[in-house]
């Protein structure tokens, strides 16, 4: 059975670079694409970005100049880097899988989230 | 971008009533691209329901969705103890950003 798993700090400073990791235990990262997601509180999900086992990305207009996504296929892992964070970034973050074309953009499996606040 | 507002946003019933909720789009959602996810914190939030009506592997008939174009419903037949949590709809028609609904909490009455 396939699982993800996200991990990392669970504390940022402002201004510095928030980095997580998504582990995908049971299974290969090989064939899909894989995303973040956040949900600040009290407000709804917002997908950030994903990346394609081969290494192509795509990102959320409202982050493209903080973020970067990167994939280690030998450990089957996917990272987040999310720079010059503020209090505003502060969120539950979740990753997921999904399919792609021509399937579909959906999210058929996620992490359980792990919460990064931002506080110095 | 495509905004989704999800209606209403608390629905206190008790377990075996009906629960219907709804997902409206700012513009048509092409292809019926439009996915429902049911999620309790703490946990990993679920796939119910992708193409607008289909159900995802393993979940049961009495979860179904319906709509096109603006107008999505996720309805749950008979409610049983575990789908009391907040379930979120999410589009992916358009190029991204694919956007998500605010939620709808379904609370024990």
């Amino acid at each position: 059975q396939v699982q993800l798993q996200e991990s990392g700090p669970g504390l940022v400073k402002p201004s510095e670079t928030l980095s997580l990791t998504c582990t995908v235990s049971g299974g290969s990262i090989s064939t899909y694409y894989w995303s973040w997601m956040r949900q600040s509180p009290g407000k709804g999900l917002e997908w950030l970005g994903y990346i394609h086992y081969r290494g192509n990305t795509d990102y959320n207009p409202s982050l493209k100049s903080r973020l970067t996504i990167s994939v280690d296929t030998s450990r089957d892992q996917f990272s987040l880097k999310l720079n010059s964070v503020t209090a505003a970034d502060t969120a539950v973050y979740f990753c997921a899988r999904h399919y792609g074309p021509p399937r579909g953009w959906y999210f058929d499996l996620w992490g359980r989230g792990t919460q990064v606040s931002v506080s110095s | 971008e495509i905004v989704l507002t999800q209606s209403p946003g608390t629905l206190s019933l008790s377990p075996g009533e009906r629960a219907t909720l709804s997902c409206r789009a700012s513009q048509s959602v092409s292809s019926s691209s439009l996915a429902w996810y049911h999620h309790k914190p703490g946990q990993a939030p679920r796939l119910l329901i992708h193409g607008a009506s289909i159900r995802a592997t393993g979940i049961p008939d009495r979860f179904s969705g319906s709509g096109s174009g603006t107008d999505f419903t996720l309805t749950i037949t008979r409610l049983e103890p575990e789908d009391f949590a907040v379930y979120y709809c999410q589009q992916y028609g358009s190029s991204p950003p694919w956007t998500f609904g605010q939620g709808t909490k379904v609370e024990i009455k």
